[in-house]
């Protein structure tokens, strides 16, 4: 069976810092991988999704930055964090129409 | 006008009856629905996907209305565990061949003993 990891579960950083937030699946080919937000009060907008390695695309305009140096890992990045970054990350994958999400790593910018 | 709208609630719901959520959604060229549910500070699971034909998953039925773009839920028999909040979400064909998700902020629903 799939499964989908992410790692820190939780991240408290200072404005300015920079950022990295890690995504692997296991159990499963070249899925879709993508990369959600969800801020406090407000559901979950899609950051960048990925059809295969080192293939991104963008959703919205931010000073993130995602990468797929794997078939299986998606990597969430910044170089200098905002207030407005802190937040709830969650990676998903799918195969297909479905998308299945991980955990989620918590973000708070100071 | 909002992509997927849901009244954010929260129903507040006795153990063992019934309550339905609604949703609209504003992309007709959407082909693919869904409601997942998320629990306080933890990911959305997929609780089922939504058929133009109407399907039902033991106590939770799920409605389409393309006519009106228009998605409900259905939870009969309501428990304890049900309380969480449910997202309806539609799909947006993306670049590649890619599904992107459009969620809607979610209803809150507590179920009370």
């Amino acid at each position: 069976s799939q499964t989908i990891h992410q790692w820190p579960a939780t991240l408290v950083q200072p404005v300015g810092s920079p950022l990295s937030l890690e995504c692997t699946v296991e159990g499963t080919s070249n899925p879709n991988l993508y990369w959600y937000r969800q801020a406090a009060g407000r559901g979950l907008q899609l950051l960048f999704y990925s059809i295969g390695i080192g293939q991104i695309s963008s959703e919205v305009p931010q000073n993130l930055s995602a990468s797929r140096p794997q078939d299986r890992q998606f990597i969430l990045s910044s170089k200098k964090l905002l207030l407005s970054d802190s937040g709830f990350y969650l990676c998903a994958w799918s195969i297909g129409e479905t998308q299945y999400f991980g955990p989620g790593t918590r973000l708070l910018v100071l | 006008r909002k992509e997927v709208e849901q009244d954010p609630g929260p129903f507040n719901v006795p153990e063992g009856a019934t309550v339905a959520f609604n949703c609209t959604y504003s992309n007709s060229a959407s082909q693919s629905f869904f409601w997942y549910r998320q629990d306080c500070r933890k990911e959305p699971k997929l609780l089922m996907s939504v058929y133009s034909s109407g399907n039902e998953d033991g106590r939770f039925t799920a409605q389409l209305n393309r006519a009106s773009q228009y998605i409900s839920l259905l939870i009969r028999d309501s428990k304890l565990s049900d309380s969480a909040t449910y997202l309806c979400v539609v799909n947006v064909h993306l670049g590649g061949g890619a599904d992107g998700l459009t969620f809607g902020k979610g209803t809150h629903l507590i179920i009370q003993p």
